[in-house]
């Protein structure tokens, strides 16, 4: 089972900046953050991950609260390609194991 | 980043019929591969993990006479779907992570739409 909780669904405006929430309250020490989206009809895209300090990549950045138990991954200027489905996924360090999927959060970029 | 790549990207065939889906990692290598299927509006399901030289593992309600994988190298998984039903329709998925390595990203493949009819 997904060990994340995330809202089923969220619209942002062309341009703006779209914050999409994840809880984790149960993460443990050794687990990251990962966010993947999934366009319709293609396979999911890694878009970023951490552990405990904030990440920022060319596509976007992660804040990670100071207990761990929620973050929030920032995409600063949403463009209508971002509409997609956004997946909080957390996994422990250790070990090759696979990502479990919940249900995600669906972005509507809005023009 | 990494490239997976699976094929064919869409396929449709009859009830009673099988089809082999490929996974391929074009530039590294991949001694486990994973394999998730997708139903409409619904998220990945992990379906069973690939492990190169060796049977793969399958998640629980997850046939594995009907769902045969196949790591005959660090750079190949196949799926085959035996006797495939309406039912079996879905998105099927793969992904891979570079060599052994426990960390880091997990790269996915385009996914292949299987229709049964």
């Amino acid at each position: 089972d997904a060990k994340t909780t995330q809202p089923t669904s969220m619209d942002c405006a062309e341009g703006r900046a779209a914050n999409l929430p994840c809880n984790h309250s149960t993460i443990s020490g050794n687990e990251y953050v990962y966010w993947y989206r999934q366009i319709h009809s293609q396979g999911p895209q890694y878009i970023i991950h951490g552990l405990k300090n904030n990440e920022t990549n060319e596509m976007a950045s992660l804040i990670i609260t100071e207990d761990r138990k929620s973050s929030t991954l920032i995409l600063p200027h949403a463009t209508l390609r971002d509409t997609a489905v956004y997946y909080c996924i957390v996994r422990p360090n250790s070990g090759n194991t696979p990502l479990v999927f919940g249900k995600g959060t669906r972005l509507s970029v809005i023009a | 980043g990494a490239v997976v790549s699976q094929h064919p990207s869409w396929v449709i065939c009859k009830s009673g019929t099988s089809v082999k889906i490929e996974c391929r990692s074009l530039d590294f290598q991949a001694t486990t591969m994973f394999w998730y299927r997708q139903f409409p509006k619904q998220s990945l399901m992990l379906m069973a993990t690939s492990n190169e030289g060796s049977k793969a593992t399958y998640e629980q309600g997850v046939e594995k006479d009907k769902f045969l994988i196949n790591h005959a190298s660090l750079t190949l998984s196949t799926l085959t779907v035996t006797s495939a039903h309406p039912e079996d329709s879905s998105f099927y998925i793969c992904s891979a992570r570079p060599g052994t390595g426990v960390t880091g990203e997990l790269f996915f493949g385009e996914g292949s739409r299987l229709t049964v009819l």
